[in-house]
């Protein structure tokens, strides 16, 4: 079963808007990590935020972390067409070993 | 540099046929990963090597599938007697060592279809 759970499945948003996807987990964890997929093929790395880090930024990524909630969510503000890709949040745990957990994604769509 | 390599892109195959993946890590890379992505989930963990030691197989589905990594190098990912509910983009990644904060660089996958 899967570690993270991805909210929404899908979005679609116009050029510029801000998209906000939201990732939760079950168990403790030792870091999130947010990936980028570009047509089912490989994935690319984010960003990384720490279970004792809050808030991450890169860029035009912001990644926020509540371990309270078990749960983490990825801002791209001003979006851009290139940012239509589908993300997943990926979890590592002790328990886990070096293993990443993923979600099952968001799929962004931006139209230009 | 080069970044991970996977071989074939994609692979049509029989049911009930052998086939093999490979994956060229990131030169220096000591760790390598395979992960299967069914249509439209999300990644599902299949095998884990680190440097020589006995690698982590928990993930593989069944005893059709095993991998090995020869050298600390190349890996092959083999499914035997294939069967149509494997059909799913196989990804490899590498990360420079096992460590729960190194980032894993991901090829571009093999898409295996059985028909």
């Amino acid at each position: 079963s899967q570690q993270g759970e991805e909210d929404p499945q899908a979005l679609s948003i116009q050029e510029g808007e801000n998209a906000t996807m939201n990732c939760s987990y079950k168990t403790s964890i030792n870091n999130l990590q947010w990936y980028r997929q570009n047509s089912g093929r490989g994935l690319v790395h984010l960003i990384l935020i720490r279970s004792n880090e809050r808030e991450k930024h890169s860029g035009r990524l912001r990644v926020t972390l509540d371990t309270s909630k078990k749960s983490s969510s990825l801002l791209i503000t001003a979006s851009r067409a290139a940012d239509t890709a589908s993300y997943f949040c990926a979890t590592d745990a002790w328990a886990a070993g070096n293993k990443l957990t993923f979600g099952g994604g968001t799929r962004v769509l931006v139209k230009p | 540099g080069a970044g991970v390599s996977q071989s074939p892109s994609n692979k049509v195959t029989e049911k009930g046929k052998d086939v093999e993946l490979r994956c060229d890590p990131i030169s220096g890379h000591t760790a390598l990963y395979w992960y299967r992505q069914s249509l439209g989930q999300g990644l599902e963990f299949l095998i884990y090597f680190q440097g020589n030691s006995a690698p982590d197989k928990s993930g593989l589905p069944s005893d059709r599938f095993s991998a090995e990594r020869t050298g600390g190098s190349v890996s092959t990912l083999t499914i035997q007697r294939t069967q149509q509910e494997d059909s799913a983009v196989y990804l490899c990644a590498s990360s420079l060592t096992s460590g729960v904060q190194e980032t894993q660089y991901f090829g571009p996958g093999t898409r295996l279809l059985v028909l």
